[in-house]
């Protein structure tokens, strides 16, 4: 595997259950961060993880609970969603303080449907 | 707080330019950046242009700042159908974790 994997690539779920969303990277990077992508919105950050510490939470609410065990894998934990949480999660990492770009490399992200 | 614009929908004919805008308003970024995301992909890094730069060029690719403005455009020059795709313009500012997106602009390319 090369690149941001993530798992699984579509989700259909209720709003009293729980599920994980996993992202991997085979890049060496030290950030990771997990975005929300619904039409017509901007693309949302929502968490920012540095060597493995949460440097930014952007007020997302608590039934989203990251994860990061390692500079390798990020979770995203879900529970008791609401139907307006549907979107698409896409993970993405990068390589913080290296000259030149500063270019986020992404997975193809996780399509959630939560009914 | 930062925030960055896009129009949503742009449609052109095959072989014509495409022009992509973006407005954004923190004055402080370091780098801006176009992304493309093609159908069941995540974002893939086009280009981006260093904020001291008014001009890239790549290829079919050119990228305009306008710091005074905070514009940024991306033209395709001899769109393909190929390039049909959504269009993401993004700021980074040096010292921060934050990349900011805008909705992104979905280019339409018709044969």
């Amino acid at each position: 595997e090369t690149g941001v994997t993530q798992t699984p690539r579509h989700l259909v779920m209720g709003m009293t259950n729980k599920k994980s969303l996993k992202c991997e990277q085979h890049l060496g990077h030290n950030a990771m961060y997990w975005y929300k992508q619904s039409a017509k919105k901007p693309l949302e950050l929502m968490f920012v993880y540095n060597f493995k510490e949460q440097t930014e939470n952007n007020s997302v609410p608590s039934r989203f609970s990251p994860e990061c065990p390692n500079s390798s894998h990020l979770f995203l934990h879900l529970h008791t969603l609401q139907p307006e949480d549907s979107a698409l999660y896409l993970c993405a990492s990068s390589q913080p303080g290296l000259a030149g770009d500063y270019e986020q490399f992404f997975g193809p992200g996780t399509r959630l449907t939560v009914l | 707080g930062e925030d960055v614009e896009q129009s949503l929908f742009l449609s052109v004919r095959e072989g014509d330019s495409s022009v992509i805008n973006c407005t954004y308003t923190d004055s402080s970024s370091t780098y801006l950046y176009w992304y493309k995301q093609e159908p069941g992909a995540g974002l893939q890094l086009l280009t981006y242009i260093f904020s001291n730069m008014d001009m890239k060029q790549d290829q079919r690719l050119t990228v305009l700042l306008n710091k005074k403005d905070k514009h940024l455009s991306l033209r395709i020059a001899d769109t393909q159908t190929g390039d049909s795709a959504i269009y993401f313009c993004a700021e980074w500012t040096s010292g921060t974790y934050k990349y900011i997106f805008g909705t992104g602009t979905r280019l339409k390319v018709l044969a």
